[in-house]
Parts: C-alpha cells; sequence; structure tokens
C-alpha cells in the first residue's frame, strides 16, 4: 500500500477546462515531485518541490501550474491542456531532494498510485 | 532524456523460472534503485543499491552493480504470476531518471 495518496484516480476533462490533481502524504518527506508517463513509457520528471519551494520545473508548459500549499500537500493545476497531454500523473515524495544529502546515503522516492488524465 | 537503457523490453518466462533483466546508464550515479509497476499502477520501490556496492540482496531478488561497465542487473529467483509487471532501473544524481523498462510476464 502506497502512502502517497493521490486524487482523482480518473479525470476527463476538456481543452478549456480548469481541473487540479491533488496529492497528499503523511510521511513528513520535504520532497515531493510529480511525473507524467505516457502508455508503455518510463516516468518523466515534470516539477521538484523541495521544503514546499520549486526547486525543478524540467520546462514544463505554463498550462501546468504545481502548487505546494503546505509539506503534506501537492497540486497540480490544469488548464487549456491539448490531447496530447492525456497520461498517467504520478505524484511522489522523498525524505530530501537527491544532491542535498552528502555521500551515499540513498534517497527513496515514495509513488502514489498516479491520476489517468484523459483530455478531450 | 532517458538516463537508463534497458534490456531485454520483454521478457516472458514459465512460473518458477529465474528472471534477468538489465540496465545500463550513461553517467556518474550516487545510487541506483530499481522500481516495479503493475498495469497502470504507481511505482513500488523494490531495492536501492548503492554506488560503492556491488550486490544485493533482498528476499528473491539480487541486484548487482558494475559502475565501471555502468550497468545493473536484476534476479528474480523462482518467479511467480504475481512478479507479471513492467520493472525499471533508475538512477539519481539531482534527480531520478528512469529507464526504458522490461515488461516481465510471468505464465503460470
Amino acid at each position: 500500500d502506497t502512502e502517497v495518496t493521490q486524487t482523482p484516480k480518473h479525470l476527463v476533462m476538456g481543452m478549456t477546462n480548469k481541473k487540479s490533481l491533488k496529492c497528499e502524504q503523511h510521511m513528513g518527506h520535504r520532497a515531493m515531485y510529480w511525473y507524467k508517463q505516457k502508455a508503455k513509457k518510463p516516468p518523466e520528471l515534470m516539477f521538484v518541490y523541495s521544503y514546499e519551494k520549486l526547486s525543478i520545473n524540467e520546462s514544463v508548459p505554463s498550462r501546468f501550474s504545481p502548487e505546494c500549499p503546505n509539506s503534506s500537500l501537492l497540486n497540480l493545476h490544469l488548464h487549456a491542456l491539448q490531447p496530447e497531454d492525456s497520461a498517467l500523473y504520478l505524484c511522489a515524495s522523498s525524505q530530501d531532494i537527491f544532491g542535498r544529502r552528502q555521500g551515499n546515503s540513498g534517497n527513496t522516492i515514495y509513488f502514489g498510485e498516479g491520476s489517468w488524465l484523459t483530455v478531450v | 532524456s532517458q538516463q537508463g537503457e534497458e534490456d531485454p523490453q520483454a521478457l516472458s518466462i514459465q512460473e518458477g523460472e529465474n528472471a534477468t533483466m538489465n540496465c545500463s546508464y550513461k553517467t556518474s550515479i550516487n545510487n541506483l534503485q530499481w522500481y516495479r509497476q503493475n498495469s497502470g499502477r504507481g511505482l513500488v520501490h523494490l531495492i536501492l543499491i548503492r554506488s560503492n556496492e556491488r550486490e544485493k540482496h533482498s528476499g528473491r531478488l539480487r541486484v548487482t552493480l558494475d559502475t565501471s561497465k555502468k550497468s545493473s542487473s536484476l534476479l528474480i529467483t523462482a518467479s511467480r504470476a504475481a512478479d507479471t509487471a513492467s520493472y525499471f532501473c533508475a538512477t539519481d544524481a539531482v534527480k531520478l531518471t528512469f529507464g526504458t523498462g522490461t515488461r516481465l510476464t510471468i505464465i503460470p
């Protein structure tokens, strides 16, 4: 069972809609992530938040807008999406961001079950 | 772009047999991790091996790491139908980057 909870599990939206994906973790992790995964492809990083501040934006189009209201919550606001944005969106968390920890201490990322997004 | 390439892309074996998946990566790493993903589900962390380790075991899983060849392998022994899933290696430096994945099918 995952300790990262994502809602909704499925979302169908039109290209003019505004919707949000939500993610919650209660493991005390200070890093949270959004990944996008297309069918039969590996997850691709979109955003990284560290201590509630945006740390990495992988050149994601502005129609995707992340928000971290507090250390347990991560949202992804969606507006004016395109059909090619249809994918599985995965939220994840870890104790800290990569690169901050010294040496080989390791940093496991825990994933939620994902939100299936279909843009019509 | 992906850091790792996995081989084979797909693998089908009989239940009870061993399954081996390989991962090659391009740049220096701190650690290498393996994840499993059941169809349409989230990723589950399986095992992490540090760059100064050569082999690690966890239950029926055995992971090796050869930093000189920039490669890793995941061995699943005595496979079960429930092992059917996609398996990804992931390398970490500034961020966690996933390989292309191996789709494993266990035939009952």
